[in-house]
Formats: structure tokens, C-alpha cells, sequence
């Protein structure tokens, strides 16, 4: 029932561009994406409702697709704040469960 | 967005002896959660704390070990009874801002528990 994200790890460079994917086997109602930095509480990003909807603020942006039961966070030209440990949350039903993370590191 | 603020924010406990968190919110809310955080894993929901009711527990998690108090829209508390070293973990309080479980879910700054 935990969504599984991939890849569980990534290293970048400043300025490149990195995907990350939640993968479900039910259902979605709703993905919710959060990041979290070594020693502090998850932080919310966005939500993308059932619908097959995108979203994006800045240069983070994600996807949603419902008939896939698959969400897809994009991160562009990347910067040195965006490391971090990156979790969907997927909403299915009443339930709602955190991904397994993506680690995510961006060096200069 | 809501403030949440915990405390402690960090402990160091014997085995055997329990630990209460406190979990206060800056605003009314409906939906608040407990979640644990075991080093360098993923969130796993504990419970839903209930006002006015007994808390709704996810499987493997029960009220004697993880004894949950929610008088008010704005407080909750989480007990982690007679501990062991498994125990040790960080403890998070949510909120949801909203009145749907799809709405946009925050965190407190957790307390981290270290059973000896």
C-alpha cells in the first residue's frame, strides 16, 4: 500500500534536471509532494487532484496521472536548496500513505 | 498556514519509563495526526487524534502502548509507554488545513526520542 518512488537516490549538479516518480497499485484520489531536509519537518509542496492535472510553482512542477496511479515531480535547472528527501503522499479512499522517499543531493 | 509547535523537541529516555509529547496548534483544526520517523525512513501514521473521542489507530500501532489525548481543536498529546530502544524514533504531529483529507497536510518540527 506504501507508494514506491524511484529513483531512491540522486545526485546533481546545479542546473540540471531531475524527475522523480511515485508509483501506487490503487487507486488515487489525490498526490500530495513534500520535502524534507536533514533534521527538520516535511514541507509541502503541492497537491494534484484526480483529474490528470499539472502543477508547478517556480521551477518545480509535477503530474498526475490517475489511470496509471502514477505522480511525477519535475525539478528544473536545479539549485543548491533543493536538497533534500522528497515524499509523495498518496490519498486513496480514507488512507493516506507517505512513498518510500527519494534522496535527492545537489552539488556546485 | 498553521504554526504547530512540539515539545520536547528532543529527549533521552530509559527503557521502560514513558515520555509525553505535547502538540499545540496555533489555530482550530479538524484533522490531527501522529506520525513516527524511524532514521532515515519514510512517515508511518501512528494515529488520527479524535476531540472529544478515542483515537482511531493504524494496524500494528494500539492505545496501551501509544495512549493519545485531544481535548480541544487546538491540542493534542502522545504518550510512548514502558520504551524500548525500538522506541526510538522522531515523533511528528500534523494538521490538515481544511475539512477534507485531501487538503494540504503540515507538519510540526517533530521530537526526536532516544531510549537508552
Amino acid at each position: 500500500q506504501q507508494p514506491v518512488q524511484s529513483p531512491q537516490a540522486v545526485i546533481l549538479r546545479e542546473g540540471e534536471d531531475a524527475v522523480i516518480n511515485c508509483s501506487s497499485s490503487k487507486a488515487l484520489y489525490s498526490v500530495h509532494w513534500y520535502r524534507q531536509k536533514h533534521g527538520e519537518a516535511p514541507v509541502f509542496l503541492m497537491i494534484l487532484l484526480k483529474g490528470g492535472e499539472q502543477k508547478g510553482h517556480d521551477k518545480i512542477s509535477a503530474s498526475f496521472n490517475e489511470k496509471k496511479q502514477q505522480s511525477s515531480l519535475y525539478l528544473t535547472a536545479s539549485q543548491l536548496s533543493y536538497s533534500g528527501t522528497y515524499f509523495c503522499g498518496t490519498l486513496s479512499g480514507n488512507q493516506f500513505y507517505f512513498g518510500t522517499g527519494t534522496s535527492l543531493t545537489v552539488i556546485p | 498556514s498553521a504554526v504547530i509547535s512540539q515539545k520536547p523537541s528532543r529527549d533521552i529516555c530509559q527503557r521502560g519509563t514513558s515520555l509525553t509529547i505535547q502538540c499545540q496548534v496555533d489555530s482550530q483544526v479538524t484533522m490531527m495526526f501522529w506520525y513516527r520517523q524511524q532514521p532515515g525512513q519514510s512517515l508511518t501514521l501512528i494515529a488520527t487524534a479524535n476531540q472529544g473521542s478515542e483515537a482511531t489507530y493504524e494496524s500494528g500501532f494500539v492505545i496501551d502502548k501509544f495512549p493519545i489525548s485531544r481535548p480541544n481543536l487546538t491540542f493534542s498529546t502522545l504518550t510512548v509507554s514502558n520504551m524500548s530502544p525500538e522506541d526510538s524514533s522522531i515523533y511528528l504531529c500534523s494538521v490538515v488545513e481544511g475539512s477534507a483529507r485531501r487538503d494540504t497536510q503540515y507538519f510540526g518540527p517533530g521530537t526526536r526520542l532516544t531510549v537508552l
